[in-house]
């Protein structure tokens, strides 16, 4: 246990629903991240929240859409997925500039019908 | 940009033997962190090493050790005294060492599977 929180760990939702992924930090880090891992590819850094400001939104679709009320939570809210939005989504937070290490989550496992 | 590349997509080794597995990278930074992260079937990231680049000296942790080729961008990750627990993705990572903004981010290569033998 690494001390970062997600839920649900698994999602199954169609192209019409909204749900939402959450994240949960008790480590005092102040920046928080968003990965997707696709089978086959390197993980992908979707939005980076430093003190609770967005300060990289990778070129991820509207559809996904973060939010980050405080320095312990994020949330990824979904609307009008696609198939190929099926992956494993990552959370990691860190402490801030200074540090170099990343905490993960276990993940939450989506799967767009 | 940073890319970060594993060119060996499974490896297998026997339970207390050595494996090594392979990492190249490009940056033109000069200054930066690098890293091995372990995934499990619990999919959860575990980070096992890692690796200042202004640093000559090579990482150890316990079993794990690196052989990092700055001028030649390479960063192999050796295991000695091979587990069925060392069984897992493993991933290599970069970061650059410049304050601010995206440069928290790390970026990853594609993953090594490593299976071990009993």
């Amino acid at each position: 246990e690494t001390g970062v929180t997600q839920t649900p760990r698994h999602l199954v939702m169609g192209m019409t629903n909204k749900k939402s992924l959450k994240c949960e930090q008790h480590l005092g880090h102040n920046a928080m991240y968003w990965y997707k891992q696709s089978a086959k590819k390197p993980l992908e850094l979707m939005f980076v929240y430093n003190f609770k400001e967005q300060t990289e939104n990778n070129s991820v679709p509207s559809r996904f859409s973060p939010e980050c009320p405080n320095s312990s939570h994020l949330f990824l809210h979904l609307h009008t997925l696609q198939p190929e939005d099926s992956a494993l989504y990552l959370c990691a937070s860190s402490q801030d500039s200074y540090a170099d290490e990343a905490f993960f989550g276990q993940g939450t496992r989506l799967t767009v019908v | 940009a940073q890319t970060v590349t594993q060119s060996q997509p499974e490896m297998s080794v026997q339970e207390a033997e050595t494996v090594t597995l392979s990492c190249t990278y490009d940056t033109s930074e000069s200054d930066y962190y690098l890293f091995w992260y372990k995934q499990p079937p619990s999919r959860q990231m575990i980070l096992v090493i890692r690796q200042e680049a202004y640093k000559q000296q090579n990482a150890t942790e316990n079993r794990f050790s690196v052989n990092f080729q700055k001028a030649a961008k390479s960063f192999s990750l050796k295991i000695s005294d091979s587990q069925l627990g060392d069984a897992a993705m493993y991933f290599c990572a970069y970061r650059s060492a410049r304050d601010g903004g995206s440069n928290y981010k790390l970026t990853f290569g594609k993953g090594t599977l490593l299976t071990v033998n009993p």
